[in-house]
């Protein structure tokens, strides 16, 4: 069975860092692009960023509102992604989710999310 | 930027009525495009990609159509479960999402 865990969310104040991370199973984690996506409450989704395998290169690609910002990155030995945070905005408050095209279509497995409040 | 714009932003409809969402594209975007579900507090749920395939144990009711710019879901008979938000979202450079279809009960 496909599981995606979300963990490392909470409160950061304006300006702070925080890191998300992913874990996976189920699947073969090092096989697979993955991405994190964000909603922020009461609104819709927000594709934030995506990291292809090491066989397709490995190379990342961000929204606009983040890029410069956010890094996302992967330990294929410990099946984890991570989402690390810098510089963070009131507006990035959301909660993230990390998804995956395991199934072999996109998106087609998705992690319960974790929340990250921007606030001071 | 892809810009996926969704139509229309919110829906009240019955149960048994049949139910029609429209997403344009800012670009061509050929077949690259997904539909997703999503209910209160949950992770959103794949339905169709590749605009009209249905996704394994999506019940049959649920269909895509179009390519280029112009896409539609078309739900053929609400059952009480349906009721959610529906995304589109293109899967051709890299990724985007419209703005979401909230339907509702009337």
């Amino acid at each position: 069975e496909v599981q995606l865990v979300e963990s490392g969310g909470g409160l950061v104040k304006p300006g702070g860092s925080l890191r998300l991370s992913c874990a996976a199973s189920g699947f073969t984690f090092s096989n697979a692009w993955m991405s994190w996506v964000r909603q922020a409450p009461g609104k819709g989704l927000e594709w934030v960023g995506r990291i292809k395998s090491k066989t397709d290169g490995g190379t990342t690609d961000y929204a606009a509102p983040v890029k410069g910002r956010f890094t996302i990155s992967r330990d294929d030995s410990k099946n984890t992604l991570y989402l690390q945070m810098n510089s963070l905005k009131t507006e990035d408050t959301a909660v993230y989710y990390c998804t995956t095209d395991a199934g072999g279509n996109p998106f087609d497995y998705w992690g319960q999310g974790t929340l990250v409040t921007v606030s001071s | 930027d892809i810009q996926m714009t969704q139509s229309p932003s919110s829906l009240s409809a019955s149960v048994g009525d049949r139910v029609t969402i429209t997403c344009r594209a800012s670009q061509s975007i050929s077949s690259y495009l997904n539909w997703y579900q999503q209910k209160p507090g949950k992770a959103p749920k794949l339905l169709i990609y590749a605009a009209s395939s249905l996704q394994s144990g999506v019940p049959s009711r649920f269909s895509g159509s179009g390519s280029g710019t112009d896409f539609t879901l078309t739900i053929s008979s609400l059952q009480p479960e349906d009721f959610a938000t529906y995304y589109c979202q293109q899967s051709y450079s890299p990724y985007s999402f419209g703005q979401g279809t909230k339907l509702e009960i009337k």
